[in-house]
């Protein structure tokens, strides 16, 4: 079974600009949770989708929002991107809603914003 | 709002060591589970060990063994016969059983194997 797959895994954008990750889960995966990783404050959390609906949210400005498609692919954009944004995006998929469902790791993509 | 804490930035452990990576958090909650995740170099994070915060017995897996100690809050991290791939960024993570399922994560530790 494939891994859950982020593109693109590396980005280069300016100030201003807005951008979107893409994240596709493992193959019956239904849950989708987003998480922002940098140096000064670790491991965030963003955002979880589940069957098209986003379920759970955390604090981050409404710059940052999502969509989980039919297949249960989900994206992620930022608008108006800061110099703060550089980090590295995680992507998890899992199989169920709630706390047992093992959440599974894409790869991440690198988002330097210059 | 639950909070993850691990106070050891960096750990160093001799091949074929042990090493103890500490965590602690903080919740109301009586209901919630905890995990170790790994983070080599290669940036894919993985799931070492998981603990149910209602089980008594500290989970282990292989190498890997948990010291859950409930009434304090505590959930510390045993790698045993350290391995050259055991280097990685080591996190500890709190999730409810009841609420909001999302991951709250530690600062991390790095640990590194010498040969």
């Amino acid at each position: 079974k494939a891994g859950v797959t982020q593109t693109p895994r590396y980005l280069i954008k300016t100030r201003g600009q807005q951008v979107t990750l893409s994240c596709s889960p493992i193959s019956g995966h239904r849950s989708v949770s987003w998480y922002q990783q940098t140096p000064g404050q670790g491991l965030q959390f963003l955002f979880e989708y589940f069957s098209e609906t986003q379920r759970n949210k955390g604090n981050f400005p409404g710059r940052f929002s999502g969509r989980q498609f039919s297949n249960s692919r989900s994206e992620m954009n930022v608008s108006t991107l800061e110099l703060g944004d550089s980090a590295l995006y995680l992507c998890a998929s899992s199989s169920r809603l709630g706390a047992l469902g093992e959440q599974f790791f894409g790869p991440g993509t690198r988002l330097t914003v210059l | 709002a639950q909070t993850v804490t691990q106070s050891q930035p960096e750990m160093s452990v001799q091949e074929a060591e042990t090493v103890t990576l500490s965590c602690t958090y903080d919740t109301s909650e009586s209901d919630y589970y905890l995990f170790w995740y790994k983070q080599p170099p290669s940036r894919q994070m993985i799931l070492v060990i998981r603990q149910e915060a209602y089980k008594q017995q500290n989970a282990t897996e292989n190498r890997f063994s948990v010291n859950f100690q409930k009434a304090a809050k505590s959930f510390s991290l045993k790698i045993s016969d350290s391995q050259l791939g055991d280097a990685a960024m080591y996190f500890c993570a709190y999730r409810s059983a009841s609420s909001d399922y999302k991951l709250s994560f530690g600062a991390g530790t790095t640990v590194t194997v010498r040969a």
